[in-house]
């Protein structure tokens, strides 16, 4: 089945600077790629998505790039902020299988006021 | 905005006990899905629900597990006889169709295994 690899698994920034988050997949087949944020006990909120026909696609401070020769993807946030401080997962899921999300281990970023 | 929403917030059974999560999908919402997230680690996938039948299972979701949609608006995961490691967070999702449509995940039931 499907195997996703996140890193780093924990990441400090001041406010200000911007976080990068990678995520490898191992199924060629997967097409469909969210993020999530989830506040501590809160939910997985999902922040931005992307599907394989696309490379990049950006909304206001977040932008996630996609390669699927590689089978790579990454997330972008710039100006970081203290209210960015949370767990990011990233995920992919395929067309068939009714859509499991298969999750990635997760990275839990820290902006430093 | 239409929300997931999800009954008890917290479940504390002792082992051995039954236990039904309960949850109401977003109304025009079609396919239904439950997962788990044990204190501290990654979401898994559970099962996937729709047309009033399971699409897909995890080795998770064992012969102890069990889904159902009772009535128009309610899904239901019930642990037959719960041990101590199915103490987690468990999270309803739902999305209105499939292949590349977001899933919107309720607040969670942390349940407690005693």
């Amino acid at each position: 089945g499907e195997n996703v690899e996140q890193h780093p698994s924990t990441l400090s920034v001041q406010e200000g600077d911007s976080a990068v988050i990678k995520c490898t997949y191992s199924d060629s087949a997967s097409n469909y790629f969210p993020w999530y944020k989830q506040e501590l006990g809160k939910r997985p909120q999902l922040i931005i998505d992307i599907r394989s026909n696309v490379g990049e696609k950006k909304d206001q401070r977040i932008a996630v790039t996609l390669n699927k020769t590689a089978k790579h993807f990454s997330l972008h946030i710039t100006e970081t902020q203290p209210e960015d401080s949370a767990v990011y997962f990233c995920a992919a899921s395929k067309p068939s299988g009714y859509q499991k999300v298969t999750f990635g281990t997760g990275t839990k970023l820290q902006v430093i006021p | 905005e239409p929300e997931v929403t999800q009954t008890p917030s917290h479940q504390v059974t002792q082992m051995g006990q039954e236990v039904i999560l309960r949850c109401v999908p977003i109304s025009n919402h079609l396919y239904f899905y439950w997962y788990r997230q044990i204190l501290g680690q990654k979401v898994e996938f559970l099962v996937s629900f729709y047309n009033n039948e399971i699409s897909e299972k995890s080795e998770i979701f064992d012969d102890q597990f069990s889904v159902e949609r009772p009535d128009g608006s309610n899904f239901t995961l019930k642990i037959r006889s719960t041990k101590l490691e199915d103490s987690a967070m468990y999270f309803c999702a739902s999305s209105v169709g499939q292949g590349g449509e977001p899933q919107h995940f309720g607040d969670g039931t942390r349940l407690s295994i005693l």
